[in-house]
């Protein structure tokens, strides 16, 4: 069974930082591309980040880009998002998600950031 | 970027009653658009991809049809389980993905 459990949330002061984590299990993790996707508080979805299996490519929402940065160490089935510069509306859950081909297609259930002074 | 679109915002249905979801795209993404479903307090779950195809477990009341620029998601009867929020999702042009803002279905 597919597991993703993520971790690392919390509060956080206005720009702070935050190092978000999710552990993978029931699948070999460096055959799937991982992503982040966070949903602020009765908002909608929002995708934020993409690595490929290998980690060579990644990409970044225009939302975060130069501030959020992703990586991911296969040898410990690991995914991370390091979140600089924190603002007020980066409050949200964060959700990892794998991706066969291009679907969104399993999820963790999702760790809270708050941003606020 | 491609701008996603969902209407209604909210959706009253009774039990037992067809409900029809309409999802929009800024330009066309052939049929490379999913459905997901969100619970209240839960992760959302794939529901439908290729615009049609119904993922695992997904039960047969769920349906969905379009392609290019409008998509519409249908419940044929909708049960208890069924009271969510759902989002399409475009994943024809990526980098970024995008989302519906979602259709809340709600019990009338």
């Amino acid at each position: 069974e597919v597991q993703l459990v993520e971790s690392g949330g919390g509060l956080v002061q206005p720009g702070g930082s935050l190092r978000l984590s999710c552990a993978a299990s029931g699948f070999t993790f460096s055959s799937y591309s991982m992503n982040w996707v966070r949903q602020a508080p009765g908002k909608g979805l929002e995708w934020l980040s993409y690595i490929s299996g290998s980690g060579s490519v990644k990409y970044f929402a225009d939302s975060v880009k130069g501030r959020f940065t992703i990586s991911r160490d296969n040898a410990k089935n690991s995914l991370y998002l390091q979140m600089n510069s924190l603002r007020d509306e980066d409050t949200a859950v964060y959700y990892c998600v794998s991706l066969y081909g291009s679907l969104f297609d399993s999820w963790g259930q999702g760790t809270l950031v708050t941003v606020s002074s | 970027e491609i701008v996603m679109t969902q209407s209604p915002a909210t959706l009253s249905v009774s039990p037992g009653e067809r409900a029809t979801l309409s999802c929009r795209a800024s330009q066309s993404v052939s049929s490379n658009l999913a459905w997901y479903q969100q619970k209240p307090g839960q992760a959302p779950r794939l529901l439908i991809y290729g615009a049609s195809t119904r993922a695992a477990g997904i039960p047969a009341r769920f349906s969905c049809s379009g392609s290019g620029t409008e998509f519409t998601l249908t419940i044929s009867s909708l049960q208890s389980e069924d009271f969510a929020v759902y989002y399409c999702q475009q994943y024809n042009d990526w980098p970024p993905f995008t989302f519906g803002p979602g259709t809340k279905v709600d019990i009338k």
